[in-house]
């Protein structure tokens, strides 16, 4: 089944540096494309969601990168600021039929002021 | 906006006893998940839910038991608490997987200490 690898576990920044996730997958067909934050002891919110025909989206103060090739995802924080301290997730799921998402181990966000 | 519901948002349980999580979700959604996320790690799938009356297993079912009883409503249960099952028990919701819609609206999340 679908395997997804995170990378970093752990990432410590300074203010205004970037910051970069990247997650790779196994499975040519999946599909949809998710980061989602998590801030200490809260639940998971929705940083954005790709398509598999969207290689570049930009949200508010990152971008998220698609490369269906080489099956690598990837979240850029530009310019990081403390409420960037988070957790990160990647998650990916598979197109019709498929039920699974299937998340990535996580990345624990440090920006230090 | 999205609702999903989850209590208790804490428990501490004793091991051998019996543990019920309840998730309760206001956005029509078909389908329902509990994941577990345990300290430092991401999320792995216990059970889901794509129906009333109906539930299938996830990764990691061994231990626990899950009930549909409606569409708004899914219950984790662990009949015998154990250790190791102590963590955080996260609840989702989403539309039709693979649709153009589907994204996971997850609970506030139920952290489970189990002594």
């Amino acid at each position: 089944g679908e395997q997804v690898e995170q990378r970093p576990p752990h990432l410590s920044v300074r203010e205004g540096d970037s910051a970069v996730i990247t997650c790779t997958y196994t499975d040519p067909n999946s599909y949809y494309f998710f980061w989602y934050k998590q801030e200490p002891g809260a639940s998971l919110q929705l940083l954005m969601k790709v398509f598999s025909s969207t290689e570049i989206n930009e949200g508010q103060g990152f971008t998220v990168l698609l490369n269906k090739k080489d099956k690598r995802l990837s979240l850029n924080l530009t310019a990081a600021h403390p409420g960037d301290s988070a957790a990160y997730f990647c998650a990916v799921s598979g197109h019709t039929g498929n039920y699974k998402y299937v998340f990535g181990a996580g990345t624990r966000l440090k920006v230090i002021a | 906006e999205a609702a999903v519901t989850q209590s208790p948002r804490s428990k501490v349980a004793v091991t051998g006893g019996k543990v019920t999580l309840s998730c309760h979700q206001t956005n029509n959604h078909d389908y329902m998940y509990w994941y577990r996320q345990d300290t430092g790690h991401g999320l792995r799938l216990i059970h889901y839910s794509y129906v009333a009356d109906s539930t299938e297993k996830g990764d990691i079912p061994d231990g626990y038991k899950a009930s549909r009883p409606s569409q708004e409503n899914f219950s984790l249960i662990l009949e015998l608490a154990s250790l190791s099952q102590t963590a955080v028990y996260f609840c989702a919701s989403s539309d039709k997987p693979g649709g153009s819609q589907n994204t996971l609206y997850f609970g506030a999340g139920t952290r489970l200490s189990v002594l």
